[in-house]
């Protein structure tokens, strides 16, 4: 099962943009790359998911590398309501999977 | 359509007490899986459970118990509930064989044992 590493914490400001790196040094080459945010008190929620170079959304990019052992979650054009804890996640698709949380990344966008 | 639901949303327990947890799935969907959220902490995989069975399971003691039901709804069950068994129960739905593993979260039930 591969482990993810992010920042514990990252402060921005409203219209910048937005990196959030993860390194997963030990990612299987059946393994997809998932994000989510989750707000307090809420359930995560899924944000974009990829498996290699570049997967975009209404809301977010992400960036792989060639070699995948880190990916970068782009979210463009902060807002205040952007503030929220955002979880990098690598596993297997298919049955049996898990998926192992770490303590993520808290955003914090400042007006 | 509706997205993940649970109940209740918040519990207070006495220690040694036992609760028992209720989801229900996105429409559509099969798979339920189960997670303990402590404060400040990512959600810890508890077990899944698909066509009744569960088939993964984290880290967690036989306290920890679920069943899933024909209409893919599921329970959480805690026996003899610690103190550390406060946490945000959640709930996640997704659908067997889809091609990715996106799970739909339902908002939690907060539990406290006090």
């Amino acid at each position: 099962l591969a482990k993810t590493t992010q920042p514990i914490s990252m402060d921005s400001y409203e219209g910048q943009e937005v990196n959030i790196t993860c390194s997963h040094n030990n990612i299987a080459t059946n393994d997809y790359i998932t994000w989510y945010q989750q707000f307090p008190s809420q359930g995560p929620r899924f944000i974009i998911q990829g498996y290699k170079t570049k997967v975009t959304n209404e809301v977010a990019s992400l960036f792989i590398p060639a070699d995948r052992k880190s990916s970068t979650l782009s979210l463009p054009r902060v807002s205040l309501s952007d503030t929220a804890v955002y979880y990098c996640l690598v596993g297997r698709v298919g049955s049996n999977y898990q998926l192992i949380w770490g303590a993520g990344t808290k955003l914090i966008i400042k007006p | 359509d509706a997205g993940v639901t649970q109940s209740p949303t918040h519990l207070i327990k006495t220690r040694g007490q036992q609760v028992t947890l209720r989801c229900s799935p996105k429409s559509g969907h099969d798979t339920v899986s189960w997670y303990q959220q402590a404060l400040g902490q990512g959600p810890q995989f508890i077990f899944q459970y698909y066509e009744e069975e569960e088939r993964q399971r984290g880290n967690f003691p036989d306290r920890f118990s679920g069943h899933q039901f024909p209409n893919y709804s599921s329970e959480l069950n805690v026996n003899a509930l610690l103190l550390g068994d406060s946490a945000l129960y959640l709930c996640a739905s997704s659908l067997e064989g889809q091609g990715d593993y996106e799970q739909y979260f339902g908002p939690g039930t907060r539990l406290t044992v006090t």
